[in-house]
């Protein structure tokens, strides 16, 4: 079993959609999840991160985590063209290091 | 302009070359990676380095060696002893775990694709 788990999509949605997408990770030792945006042909950017359980939310993204069934989301609102883009959820397992997820790729749709 | 930078952007291979992806960062970073990127993989690390003159293999560091001469430079060989080299390879770098939180914000570069002919 992989440490972190995401669903590849791709995911197809139209403009305006609420987009939900989501991560599963094995270790309940894992504190801090973090949401990374990687444009086609580029590196990964930090979008959000959040820190135990619950809701933090920045602009139109929310992150969420559940620790009791070890599932962590995020939530696009209003989603636009330029949000189209793999997003990754990554978990720090010592100071240097991460896992990531595969990535769910997303287009949003004019 | 701070941040990483990696070249070429795109690189070709012909069987049995070794090829040297290169890695600078000028946000005077103390930690730096390399990961490997497939389709439907996430990414993977190959080796990072805490510290100048030192480095450790990540998960899969066969076929790949690196060097850590200066703290803004950390290039990466992939040898002919790798056996599917092809992929999207990405450096990252990071401030030192001493000044840092429970963790480390990593901060990655455009990436090269490398091809085998």
């Amino acid at each position: 079993q992989k440490e972190v788990e995401q669903d590849p999509g791709p995911l197809s949605v139209p403009e305006g959609a609420i987009v939900s997408l989501n991560c599963t990770y094995s270790n309940s030792a894992f504190q801090y999840f973090m949401w990374y945006r990687q444009y086609s042909r580029k590196g990964p950017e930090l979008l959000m991160y959040t820190y135990s359980s619950g809701n933090k939310e920045d602009g139109r993204f929310t992150a969420q985590v559940d620790k009791s069934s070890k599932y962590i989301s995020l939530f696009i609102r209003d989603s636009q063209p330029s949000d189209s883009a793999t997003y990754l959820c990554a978990v720090p397992y010592n100071f240097n290091k991460f896992y990531f997820g595969s990535g769910t790729k997303l287009n949003v749709k004019p | 302009d701070g941040g990483i930078t990696q070249s070429p952007k795109y690189l070709f291979r012909k069987e049995g070359q070794n090829v040297t992806l290169s890695c600078e960062q000028n946000l005077n970073h103390d930690a730096m990676y390399w990961y490997r990127q497939d389709p439907g993989q996430g990414l993977r690390l190959i080796y990072y380095s805490q510290i100048v003159n030192d480095f450790q293999k990540g998960d899969i560091a066969e076929g790949y060696s690196v060097s850590r001469e200066k703290k803004e430079s950390f290039p990466l060989t992939v040898t002919s002893a790798q056996k599917n080299p092809t992929a999207f390879y990405l450096c990252a770098s990071s401030i030192s775990v001493q000044r840092a939180g429970p963790y480390n914000e990593q901060f990655f570069g455009p990436g090269t694709r490398l091809t085998v002919l």
